[in-house]
């Protein structure tokens, strides 16, 4: 099946840095969406996106399906952003997650 | 307020007992999903479903099982068959098969 792998597994930053999260896939896909897990457990969708690129205010994400691979971008972090961030693909494969951890 | 509701979102249960996991959605959505998420990993996919009357294994389905009689409704049982139960399982719809997935909140599951 098809893999998938995030990268960095985790991430520490001072509140208002700049990061950028990445997706790698092994086949070609057709989907892809991008996840906030906040610490209730609770997935909250931050972008569907196949191909090509979207902004969704301090949050964007861009991905090269041709290439296999996503970046979600966070701009001016918040603490609130902390949490981890999933990718999935084809029939909604996850990867391991990138556990963010922004600092005051 | 349209969405998907899982319950119970607590349960502790004895080993050896079967489970049974609620899945309601009023998206009018034709996919739903089942995943299990063990502590800090990622999710896996245990069952899904493209239409009413019709469901697939998806990478880790031994000892559990699902039904869709329903639309709206897709439950999963943890069966006595599962090793390692204690998890929190999260339900998903979709409005086609490999659509946008929208989660439920999920439910813990601790076997005691």
């Amino acid at each position: 099946g098809i893999q998938v792998e995030q990268s960095p597994p985790d991430l520490i930053l001072q509140e208002g840095a700049n990061s950028t999260l990445r997706c790698n896939f092994s086949d070609s896909v057709n989907n892809l969406q991008w996840f906030h897990q906040n610490p209730w457990g609770q997935l909250i969708n931050l972008f569907y996106i196949p191909s090509g690129t979207k902004q969704n205010g301090r949050l964007s994400a861009t991905t090269v399906a041709t290439e296999r691979y996503s970046l979600l971008y966070i701009s001016s972090s918040q603490t609130t952003d902390s949490g981890v961030y999933f990718c999935a693909v084809g029939l909604m494969r996850f990867g391991a997650g990138t556990r963010l951890t922004v600092k005051p | 307020d349209g969405g998907i509701t899982q319950s119970p979102k607590y349960l502790f249960r004895k080993e050896g007992q079967n489970v049974t996991l609620s899945c309601e959605q009023n998206l009018n959505h034709d996919a739903m999903y089942w995943y299990r998420q063990d502590p800090g990993q990622g999710l896996r996919l245990i069952y899904y479903s493209q239409i009413v009357n019709d469901f697939q294994k998806g990478d880790i389905a031994e000892g559990y099982s699902v039904s869709r009689e329903k639309k709206e409704s897709f439950p999963l049982t943890v069966t006595s068959a599962q090793k390692n139960p204690t998890a929190f399982y999260l339900c998903a719809s979709s409005i086609e098969l490999r659509g946008e997935l929208f989660f439920g909140e999920g439910s813990r599951l601790t076997v005691l």
